[in-house]
């Protein structure tokens, strides 16, 4: 079975950082693109970005928001994959989920998310 | 990127069927049939119901089905049950970026 655990989320203030880790367990990670979906509080889904397999290419993309801003990396030694997050903005306050994401944009399991909270 | 459009709310009776639509352009909906379907209870995290258009991932009840016509691409729900009450978003790639784009969500209640 599928697991994936999102950690690291909490209260920053403006301008600060953050590491969100996403562990996952139940495939072969080391061949899974991963991706950040963020949800605004009463708000609809968000990309943020994605990271493409070692075994392809190991690239990043970044929504638009988020570029030069937040970085993904992944350790597939651990199953792991983060989003470092850095000069944070009161309108990054959101749930943050890491899921699975195929070739064709199909996101296959969620995790069940990581509140992070910007704030003064 | 836009956001694909989709009504903000749908409803409809136990037993009764409902169409959630999606609207997107050439450049996504329209061009290529990587559309998928998210369904999300309050608190949860999404969960995939439908890709590529109209295609149901093992353990997805069958009372859901996508289809595609032009930009518009379709869900919908037959035999509607309360448990069936969620936000419902969908997803498609696009050419205009290198990430895909999300529905603005639909809120489904069942009357």
């Amino acid at each position: 079975e599928v697991h994936l655990v999102e950690s690291g989320g909490g209260l920053v203030q403006p301008g600060g950082s953050l590491r969100l880790s996403c562990g996952a367990s139940g495939f072969t990670f080391n061949n899974a693109w991963m991706s950040w979906v963020r949800q605004a509080p009463g708000k609809g889904l968000e990309w943020v970005g994605r990271i493409k397999s070692k075994t392809y290419d190991g690239a990043t993309d970044y929504a638009a928001p988020v570029k030069d801003r937040f970085a993904i990396s992944r350790d597939d030694s651990k199953n792991t994959v983060h989003l470092q997050m850095n000069s944070l903005k009161t309108e990054d306050t959101a749930v943050y989920y890491c899921a699975t994401i195929t070739w064709n944009y199909r996101f296959d399991y969620w995790g069940q998310g990581t509140l992070v909270t910007v704030s003064p | 990127q836009s956001a694909l459009t989709q009504p903000a709310s749908v409803s409809g009776s136990p037993g009764q069927s409902i169409t959630i639509s999606c609207t997107g352009t050439t450049s996504d909906v329209g061009g290529y049939n990587y559309v998928s379907w998210y369904q999300q209870h309050p608190g949860k995290a999404p969960k995939l119901m439908i890709y590529d258009v109209s295609n149901r991932p093992s353990g997805v009840s069958d009372r859901f089905s996508g289809s595609k016509s032009g930009n518009t691409a379709s869900l919908t729900i037959s035999g509607l049950q309360a448990e069936d009450e969620a936000d419902y978003y969908c997803a498609s790639y696009t050419s205009s970026t290198t990430l895909g784009v999300f529905g603005t969500g639909t809120k489904v209640t069942v009357l």
